[in-house]
C-alpha cells in the first residue's frame, strides 16, 4: 500500500520559517505529480501547490505564491514545502498527496501553528 | 478562480437511508469532478474521481452523477462508518479548487 508520511510542522512566530518534509514509499515516486492541500483548525481544504512528476512545473495558490516553494527529491523519494514569511492564518494541519488533479493517496498531516 | 459550492451545510440521515449531496461550480468543469470523504482526525479518502467513476475499494453504495456545473453523490444507504464530511473537487482548472465540505450527520 502507497505511504505518505510527512513531518517538519510545529510552532512558529509570524514572519517566521518552515520546512515540511514527505517521504514516499511503495510506489514509483518519479512517476507521480505531488500537491501539498491544508485544512485550518475546524475548515475546509484549500489546495496549496502542485508539481510535476519531473518537477519541472510547479503550481501554486495565490495564498502562498511568493512565500512558499515545492520541491522534490527523487533520489530520496521525498517532496517539500518551503514556508517562508509566515502568517497566523497559514496556521493548518498540512496533508501531502500523491495528485495532479484529484489525490488518491494521501498522508496522515503534520500541524503547523503560525503564533507569538 | 473556480468556486465550488457544497449543499447542504449539514444533513441529518438515519442509517439504512439514501443521502444524497450536491455541488456546483461556478463554470463548468466538464467531469473532472473528485469526491472525498474525511472523519476526524484523518485525512481524506479520495470516493470518486472523473465525477462518476469509484476509486479502488469504494463500495457500490457510493455513486458519482453530473457534468458541467452540477453533480451529486449519493450515498444509497447510509452504514455507521458513512457519518463523515464529504468535499468535491475540481480539477479542470489551476487552481484546483474544493467546496466547503458537507457533513452527514446520524438523524
Amino acid at each position: 500500500e502507497v505511504q505518505l508520511v510527512e513531518s517538519g510542522g510545529g510552532l512558529v512566530q509570524p514572519g517566521g520559517s518552515l520546512r515540511l518534509s514527505c517521504e514516499a514509499s511503495r510506489f514509483t515516486f518519479s512517476n507521480y505529480a505531488m500537491t501539498w492541500v491544508r485544512q485550518a483548525p475546524g475548515q475546509g481544504l484549500e489546495w496549496v501547490s502542485t508539481i510535476s512528476n519531473t518537477g519541472g512545473s510547479t503550481y501554486y495558490a495565490d495564498s502562498v505564491k511568493g512565500r512558499f516553494t515545492i520541491s522534490r527529491d527523487s533520489s530520496k523519494n521525498t517532496l517539500y514545502l518551503q514556508m517562508n514569511s509566515l502568517r497566523a492564518e497559514d496556521t493548518a494541519v498540512y496533508y501531502c498527496a500523491r495528485f495532479w488533479g484529484y489525490g488518491d493517496y494521501w498522508g496522515q498531516g503534520t500541524l503547523v501553528t503560525v503564533s507569538s | 478562480e473556480i468556486v465550488m459550492t457544497q449543499s447542504p451545510a449539514t444533513l441529518s440521515v438515519s442509517p439504512g437511508e439514501r443521502a444524497t449531496l450536491s455541488c456546483r461550480a461556478s463554470e463548468s468543469v466538464s467531469s473532472n469532478l473528485g469526491w472525498y470523504q474525511q472523519k476526524p482526525g484523518q485525512a481524506p479518502r479520495l470516493l470518486i474521481y472523473g465525477a462518476s467513476t469509484r476509486a479502488t475499494g469504494i463500495p457500490a453504495r457510493f455513486s458519482g452523477s453530473g457534468s458541467g456545473t452540477e453533480f451529486t453523490l449519493t450515498i444509497s444507504s447510509l452504514q455507521s462508518e458513512d457519518f463523515a464530511v464529504y468535499h468535491c473537487q475540481q480539477y479542470n482548472n489551476w487552481p484546483r479548487t474544493f467546496g466547503q465540505g458537507t457533513k452527514v450527520e446520524i438523524k
